[in-house]
């Protein structure tokens, strides 16, 4: 069946405007989860959807972060305000058990 | 402070040799672990899992070993191709305590030479 989707594949924004990630998980998986990485490092992780229950919002590095997912599904990253150390590859992953597929990332350059 | 760590970040294997990709952790409660394949401009591509009830799990040319008093695991692919060269990242999660993010190493960039 059809992987995870991202959408957009690459996003040049300016400095201090906002900007929205989509993930389109794999159907059927409940959990769906956001990382990540910044240039010369390892995946680092956002945010995390299971189900119904409250998200985990542990690993956002500022309120300037925020995600939401509706009907259990497609999943949004907003990013307000955004700075120049905010450029990374955003990775959308998604789960049904322990093993997460990514989705193929956004690319975001803020200038 | 790194939780799942990989010190080699290149290796170069000649085609057809054994390849080994190493990684360390520190986190005990780390009870699922995983490897993964990135191309340039794609996002990573799961390869092989290994859960800390067993030593060893294998996937044709793809294998796990996991040392949890070593707090070490490591992948060996064998025959290498020149097609396995890639970025591989080591995961781990702690899945039966409910903490499932994954926590990533930082990555070997696996190059075979043709």
């Amino acid at each position: 069946g059809a992987g995870v989707s991202q959408s957009p594949s690459n996003k040049v924004t300016e400095k201090g405007k906002d900007v929205e990630l989509r993930c389109d998980p794999i159907s059927g998986h409940t959990a769906l989860y956001w990382y990540r990485q910044s240039l010369g490092q390892g995946l680092e992780f956002l945010i995390y959807f299971q189900g119904n229950s409250a998200p985990d919002k542990s690993g956002l590095p500022s309120d300037r972060f925020s995600a939401e997912r509706t009907g259990g599904s497609v999943s949004t990253l907003t990013i307000q305000r955004t700075q120049q150390e905010d450029s990374a590859v955003y990775l959308c992953a998604s789960s049904g058990r322990e093993t997460q597929y990514f989705g193929p990332g956004t690319r975001l350059l803020v200038l | 402070d790194q939780q799942v760590k990989q010190n080699s970040p290149s290796l170069s294997v000649q085609e057809g040799r054994i390849s080994i990709l190493n990684c360390d952790y520190t986190n005990s409660m780390f009870d699922y672990f995983l490897w993964y394949k990135k191309y340039p401009a794609e996002g990573p591509t799961f390869l092989i899992s290994i859960s800390s009830i067993k030593d060893k799990n294998e996937d044709g040319r793809f294998t796990v070993f996991l040392n949890k008093s070593a707090k070490h695991l490591s992948l060996h692919i064998v025959p290498s191709q020149p097609g396995d060269s890639a970025v591989y990242f080591c995961a781990a999660s702690a899945w039966n305590s409910g903490n499932t993010p994954l926590v990533f190493g930082k990555g070997t960039r696996l190059s075979v030479i043709a």
